[in-house]
């Protein structure tokens, strides 16, 4: 059974900062890795999906990577801003011809303080 | 192009009844996932409908049911509501079922059980 790990849950920086938010999952044998965005009682925004085959993804200040043999994805954000605040889902799919799911982390709660 | 719309934003139930929830799909897509978010998880895949067909399902009871209609939106039925059920709950449409295809997320539906 696949497992999505986040840390931190929660993390406080100051305006400025560049930051890394991590992802690990227990099953390598994924087809891709996506990158959420959530803002407090609303759904999903996608923010970065990397195929199994590719190593990172960038958009804009977002960098995110992937080492699928160790399980590991991180998410690095440049020069944080305010509106960056948010909580920051990572979730993993395997390669299915139905039915196919999202496997998701609990999260990481980011704040970032002006 | 219409995104995921979801019915409705929220809904305040008590133990015991039944409740129904909406998902229409983004245009041209025929294939629709349910998630359920407790406070401060990640979601939790419920099930899929494809071309109106359940197409896999998560580890959630038969009291959890859905339809597709012939539309491509979906319903989102809970029976013998429990305190537990109290969630956001997401629906994502996507073009087919497949992995390869992403999956768009609606607003979500924040349900309340007293």
């Amino acid at each position: 059974k696949q497992e999505v790990t986040q840390i931190p849950a929660a993390l406080s920086v100051p305006e400025g900062e560049n930051l890394v938010l991590n992802c690990s999952f227990t099953d390598s044998a994924i087809y891709n890795l996506q990158w959420f965005r959530q803002d407090p009682g609303k759904g999903l925004t996608s923010l970065l999906l990397i195929q199994s085959s590719q190593r990172e993804q960038t958009s804009g200040r977002l960098n995110a990577s992937l080492d699928k043999s160790s399980g590991r994805s991180t998410l690095y954000i440049a020069a944080s801003q305010p509106g960056d605040s948010a909580t920051y889902l990572c979730a993993v799919r395997r390669e299915e011809t139905s039915g196919s799911r999202l496997t998701f982390g609990e999260g990481t709660q980011l704040t970032v303080n002006p | 192009e219409t995104g995921v719309t979801q019915s409705p934003t929220h809904l305040i139930k008590t133990r015991g009844q039944q409740v129904t929830l909406r998902c229409s799909s983004q245009s041209g897509h025929n294939t629709v996932s349910w998630y359920q978010q407790a406070l401060g998880q990640g979601p939790q895949f419920i099930f899929q409908y494809y071309r109106e067909e359940e197409n896999g399902r998560g580890n959630f009871p038969p009291r959890f049911s859905g339809l597709q209609f012939p539309n491509y939106s979906s319903e989102l039925n809970v029976n013998a509501l429990e305190l537990d059920d109290s969630a956001l709950y997401l629906c994502a449409s996507s073009l087919r079922p497949e992995s390869a295809y992403e999956q768009y997320f609606g607003p979500g539906t924040r349900l309340t059980v007293t």
